[in-house]
Protein backbone atom coordinates (compact mmCIF):
# COMPACT_ATOMS: atom_id res chain seq x y z
CA UNK A 1 0.00 0.00 0.00
CA UNK A 2 0.80 3.48 -0.09
CA UNK A 3 3.53 4.61 2.29
CA UNK A 4 3.86 7.89 3.93
CA UNK A 5 7.14 8.72 5.75
CA UNK A 6 7.85 11.60 8.54
CA UNK A 7 10.95 12.69 9.97
CA UNK A 8 11.75 13.06 12.76
CA UNK A 9 10.05 10.61 14.98
CA UNK A 10 10.88 12.33 17.54
CA UNK A 11 12.28 15.50 18.77
CA UNK A 12 13.22 17.08 21.57
CA UNK A 13 14.11 20.93 22.06
CA UNK A 14 14.48 24.28 24.44
CA UNK A 15 11.87 26.63 24.74
CA UNK A 16 11.68 29.20 21.92
CA UNK A 17 13.63 27.31 19.39
CA UNK A 18 11.44 26.23 15.78
CA UNK A 19 11.16 22.69 14.71
CA UNK A 20 10.48 21.55 11.36
CA UNK A 21 8.58 18.28 10.62
CA UNK A 22 9.01 16.81 7.25
CA UNK A 23 6.35 14.78 5.47
CA UNK A 24 7.01 12.67 2.57
CA UNK A 25 4.31 10.53 0.36
CA UNK A 26 7.04 7.73 -0.85
CA UNK A 27 5.14 5.74 -3.64
CA UNK A 28 2.02 8.43 -5.00
CA UNK A 29 1.53 11.89 -5.60
CA UNK A 30 -0.01 13.89 -3.06
CA UNK A 31 -2.07 17.56 -4.17
CA UNK A 32 -3.32 17.58 -0.94
CA UNK A 33 -1.65 16.84 2.55
CA UNK A 34 -3.22 16.62 6.39
CA UNK A 35 -1.31 18.14 9.66
CA UNK A 36 -2.92 16.72 12.91
CA UNK A 37 -2.05 16.84 16.05
CA UNK A 38 -2.42 14.41 18.80
CA UNK A 39 -2.51 14.97 22.68
CA UNK A 40 -2.47 12.12 25.20
CA UNK A 41 -5.99 10.20 25.22
CA UNK A 42 -7.30 12.98 22.66
CA UNK A 43 -8.79 12.37 19.79
CA UNK A 44 -6.73 13.88 16.24
CA UNK A 45 -7.25 17.15 15.72
CA UNK A 46 -6.63 18.21 11.97
CA UNK A 47 -4.66 21.60 12.04
CA UNK A 48 -4.34 22.73 8.81
CA UNK A 49 -4.55 21.27 5.22
CA UNK A 50 -2.35 21.69 3.01
CA UNK A 51 -2.83 21.73 -1.18
CA UNK A 52 0.61 21.61 -3.71
CA UNK A 53 1.36 25.49 -4.62
CA UNK A 54 -1.14 27.18 -2.40
CA UNK A 55 -0.90 28.31 1.07
CA UNK A 56 -1.75 26.33 4.09
CA UNK A 57 -5.75 26.37 5.22
CA UNK A 58 -5.95 26.63 8.95
CA UNK A 59 -7.83 25.15 11.13
CA UNK A 60 -10.32 27.66 13.79
CA UNK A 61 -7.75 28.13 16.47
CA UNK A 62 -4.58 27.25 14.72
CA UNK A 63 -1.94 30.14 14.77
CA UNK A 64 -1.27 29.77 11.08
CA UNK A 65 2.41 32.41 11.87
CA UNK A 66 3.31 29.91 14.75
CA UNK A 67 2.52 26.25 12.56
CA UNK A 68 3.93 27.15 9.02
CA UNK A 69 3.17 25.00 6.98
CA UNK A 70 5.28 24.17 3.23
CA UNK A 71 4.00 22.45 0.39
CA UNK A 72 6.74 22.79 -2.15
CA UNK A 73 5.92 19.38 -4.47
CA UNK A 74 3.70 16.67 -4.69
CA UNK A 75 5.52 14.45 -2.15
CA UNK A 76 6.66 16.65 0.37
CA UNK A 77 4.85 19.12 2.77
CA UNK A 78 6.91 20.44 6.05
CA UNK A 79 5.29 21.94 9.46
CA UNK A 80 7.44 24.13 11.27
CA UNK A 81 6.71 24.86 14.84
CA UNK A 82 8.33 28.29 15.12
CA UNK A 83 9.09 29.03 19.11
CA UNK A 84 7.79 26.28 20.57
CA UNK A 85 6.93 25.96 23.84
CA UNK A 86 6.03 23.61 26.58
CA UNK A 87 1.77 23.24 25.13
CA UNK A 88 3.52 22.52 22.02
CA UNK A 89 4.92 19.44 23.49
CA UNK A 90 2.09 16.59 21.24
CA UNK A 91 2.28 13.96 18.77
CA UNK A 92 2.21 15.48 15.41
CA UNK A 93 0.96 13.38 12.16
CA UNK A 94 0.60 14.00 8.70
CA UNK A 95 -1.52 12.82 6.33
CA UNK A 96 -1.48 12.63 2.40
CA UNK A 97 -4.61 12.41 -0.14
CA UNK A 98 -3.83 10.33 -3.34
CA UNK A 99 -4.54 12.77 -6.21
CA UNK A 100 -6.05 10.30 -8.88
CA UNK A 101 -9.54 9.08 -7.83
CA UNK A 102 -12.49 11.06 -5.98
CA UNK A 103 -13.05 12.75 -2.89
CA UNK A 104 -15.19 10.16 -1.89
CA UNK A 105 -13.55 7.23 -2.68
CA UNK A 106 -9.70 8.02 -1.81
CA UNK A 107 -8.54 6.86 1.04
CA UNK A 108 -5.71 8.98 3.35
CA UNK A 109 -2.29 7.74 4.30
CA UNK A 110 -0.98 8.84 7.61
CA UNK A 111 2.86 9.28 8.65
CA UNK A 112 4.17 7.13 11.22
CA UNK A 113 3.66 10.61 13.40
CA UNK A 114 6.50 13.01 15.57
CA UNK A 115 6.48 13.04 18.86
CA UNK A 116 7.34 16.59 20.34
CA UNK A 117 8.73 17.21 23.01
CA UNK A 118 9.60 21.19 24.28
CA UNK A 119 11.22 21.42 27.56
CA UNK B 1 -23.40 17.99 20.34
CA UNK B 2 -19.53 15.98 19.21
CA UNK B 3 -19.44 15.56 15.88
CA UNK B 4 -18.18 11.93 16.00
CA UNK B 5 -19.18 10.43 19.33
CA UNK B 6 -17.89 6.94 20.55
CA UNK B 7 -18.07 5.16 23.78
CA UNK B 8 -13.97 5.23 25.18
CA UNK B 9 -14.45 2.14 27.06
CA UNK B 10 -12.45 0.06 27.51
CA UNK B 11 -13.55 -3.00 26.74
CA UNK B 12 -11.67 -5.86 28.72
CA UNK B 13 -12.45 -9.42 26.51
CA UNK B 14 -11.09 -13.02 26.56
CA UNK B 15 -9.57 -14.13 24.05
CA UNK B 16 -12.30 -15.43 21.13
CA UNK B 17 -14.79 -13.79 22.52
CA UNK B 18 -17.29 -11.25 20.50
CA UNK B 19 -17.00 -7.66 20.66
CA UNK B 20 -19.04 -4.73 19.07
CA UNK B 21 -18.23 -1.16 19.18
CA UNK B 22 -21.00 1.35 18.48
CA UNK B 23 -20.39 5.33 16.89
CA UNK B 24 -22.51 7.96 16.52
CA UNK B 25 -22.31 10.79 14.06
CA UNK B 26 -23.75 14.30 13.67
CA UNK B 27 -23.97 15.53 10.55
CA UNK B 28 -26.07 14.07 7.81
CA UNK B 29 -24.50 15.16 5.18
CA UNK B 30 -21.26 13.06 6.00
CA UNK B 31 -20.59 10.66 2.73
CA UNK B 32 -18.06 8.16 3.93
CA UNK B 33 -17.09 6.38 6.65
CA UNK B 34 -14.68 4.47 7.90
CA UNK B 35 -12.88 2.28 11.12
CA UNK B 36 -8.96 2.91 11.97
CA UNK B 37 -7.09 1.21 14.50
CA UNK B 38 -4.41 2.99 16.55
CA UNK B 39 -1.87 1.21 18.59
CA UNK B 40 -0.12 2.89 21.49
CA UNK B 41 1.87 5.89 20.20
CA UNK B 42 1.25 4.70 16.73
CA UNK B 43 0.00 6.68 13.40
CA UNK B 44 -3.80 5.43 13.17
CA UNK B 45 -4.09 2.83 10.18
CA UNK B 46 -7.26 2.04 8.16
CA UNK B 47 -9.02 -1.31 9.34
CA UNK B 48 -12.08 -0.80 6.93
CA UNK B 49 -14.32 1.61 5.11
CA UNK B 50 -17.96 1.11 6.25
CA UNK B 51 -20.54 0.83 3.64
CA UNK B 52 -24.39 1.33 3.87
CA UNK B 53 -24.88 -2.47 3.11
CA UNK B 54 -22.34 -3.35 5.26
CA UNK B 55 -19.44 -5.12 4.98
CA UNK B 56 -17.13 -8.25 5.90
CA UNK B 57 -13.06 -8.60 6.46
CA UNK B 58 -12.45 -11.96 7.93
CA UNK B 59 -12.94 -11.52 11.73
CA UNK B 60 -14.55 -7.98 11.73
CA UNK B 61 -17.74 -6.60 10.04
CA UNK B 62 -18.82 -2.96 9.83
CA UNK B 63 -22.35 -1.72 9.13
CA UNK B 64 -23.57 1.66 8.62
CA UNK B 65 -27.44 3.13 9.37
CA UNK B 66 -27.79 6.32 7.74
CA UNK B 67 -31.10 6.88 9.50
CA UNK B 68 -29.74 6.46 12.30
CA UNK B 69 -26.58 8.24 12.01
CA UNK B 70 -25.17 4.78 13.42
CA UNK B 71 -21.77 3.33 13.12
CA UNK B 72 -20.70 0.09 14.45
CA UNK B 73 -17.59 -2.33 14.28
CA UNK B 74 -18.38 -6.23 15.33
CA UNK B 75 -15.41 -8.08 15.98
CA UNK B 76 -15.14 -11.89 16.47
CA UNK B 77 -13.10 -14.29 17.90
CA UNK B 78 -10.90 -11.86 19.78
CA UNK B 79 -7.20 -11.97 19.84
CA UNK B 80 -4.34 -10.86 21.56
CA UNK B 81 -3.19 -8.91 18.68
CA UNK B 82 -6.54 -6.80 18.45
CA UNK B 83 -5.97 -5.19 21.15
CA UNK B 84 -5.72 -1.42 20.35
CA UNK B 85 -7.92 1.81 20.04
CA UNK B 86 -10.90 1.99 17.32
CA UNK B 87 -11.36 4.94 16.12
CA UNK B 88 -14.53 5.70 14.40
CA UNK B 89 -13.85 8.50 11.25
CA UNK B 90 -16.37 10.17 9.08
CA UNK B 91 -15.82 12.35 6.35
CA UNK B 92 -18.13 15.30 6.60
CA UNK B 93 -18.13 18.54 4.01
CA UNK B 94 -15.78 21.33 5.13
CA UNK B 95 -15.88 24.74 3.45
CA UNK B 96 -12.66 26.13 4.65
CA UNK B 97 -10.34 23.23 3.86
CA UNK B 98 -11.33 22.07 0.25
CA UNK B 99 -14.67 19.83 -0.69
CA UNK B 100 -14.25 17.24 2.92
CA UNK B 101 -12.21 16.29 5.92
CA UNK B 102 -11.75 13.30 7.74
CA UNK B 103 -13.19 13.97 11.48
CA UNK B 104 -12.25 11.08 14.51
CA UNK B 105 -13.52 9.82 17.55
CA UNK B 106 -11.70 9.84 20.44
CA UNK B 107 -11.58 6.19 20.11
CA UNK B 108 -12.81 2.82 21.99
CA UNK B 109 -10.13 0.97 23.62
CA UNK B 110 -9.86 -2.73 23.25
CA UNK B 111 -7.32 -5.03 25.62
CA UNK B 112 -8.11 -8.77 24.75
CA UNK B 113 -6.77 -10.66 27.84
CA UNK B 114 -5.14 -13.94 27.70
Amino acid sequence: GAVVSQHPSRVICKSGTSVKIECRSLDFQATTMFWYRQFPKKSLMLMATSNEGSKATYEQGVEKDKFLINHASLTLSTLTVTSAHPEDSSFYICSARASHRGPFQETQYFGPGTRLLVL
Amino acid sequence: RKEVEQDPGPFNVPEGATVAFNCTYSNSASQSFFWYRQDCRKEPKLLMSVYSSGNEDGRFTAQLNRASQYISLLIRDSKLSDSATYLCVVNIPHSGAGSYQLTFGKGTKLSVIP
